[in-house]
């Protein structure tokens, strides 16, 4: 199936640096997902961008959706202990007939700095 | 509370068993899927449902089968064909056409 390349797999982090990580693909996608997933438990969607160069924030998380539909990047400022997890993009491709098909990222994986 | 219920949670199966992870979703959504997830990996398309009744192959479908016989339910059998069961299933969910899923809490397979 389709990829998604999404950096960087992992970085550290500490307490009110800002992060980001971004995900490219060779393919347009109608949408963009972010998700972040704690270990053992299902993603939880924290963003949702519908339409290219769409900007949009939910508290400390930004997302944009690139204008070439095939790029996405997520900025989270200011970080807390709680930031930590792995976060997973998501391009989702609208087929009619053959439903939604979502493809993922391999994850960004935030950790705390020793 | 809405949501969707994945059970077991953690589940040992023996080589050659066939073993059904259930998914119930109370969103009223039309459309639900079963991902397979690796360690450290990303999340993998098993099946998908767009309807009741009605089911396609995801990338990685061998050696599993689904069924959708209620709107609601879409149980995930991992039969003895699938030589590598040990991961995380997620089922999802989310309205036909509908451009946000959502995800259960997860299955651990294990095969003992």
């Amino acid at each position: 199936g389709q990829q998604l390349n999404q950096s960087p797999q992992s970085m550290f982090i500490q307490e009110g640096e800002d992060v980001s990580m971004n995900c490219t693909s060779s393919s347009i996608f109608n949408t963009w997902l972010w998700y972040k997933q704690d270990p053992g438990e299902g993603p939880v969607l924290l963003i949702a961008l519908y339409k290219a160069g769409e900007l949009t924030s939910n508290g400390r998380l930004t997302a944009q959706f690139g204008i070439t539909r095939k790029d996405s990047f997520l900025n989270i400022s200011a970080s807390i202990p709680s930031d930590v997890g792995i976060y997973f993009c998501a391009g989702l491709m609208m087929i009619k007939a053959a439903g939604n098909k979502l493809t993922f990222g391999g994850g960004t994986r935030v950790l705390v700095k020793p | 509370d809405g949501g969707i219920t994945q059970s077991p949670k953690y589940l040992f199966r023996k080589e050659g068993q066939n073993v059904t992870l259930s998914c119930e979703q109370n969103l009223n959504h039309d459309a639900m899927y079963w991902y397979r997830q690796d360690p450290g990996q990303g999340l993998r398309l098993i099946y998908y449902s767009q309807i009741v009744n009605d089911f396609q192959k995801g990338d990685i479908a061998e050696g599993y089968s689904v069924s959708r016989e209620k709107k609601e339910s879409f149980p995930l059998t991992v039969t003895s064909a699938q030589k590598n069961p040990t991961a995380f299933y997620l089922c999802a969910s989310s309205i036909q056409d509908g451009n946000t899923i959502y995800f259960g809490e997860g299955s651990w397979l294990t095969v003992v």
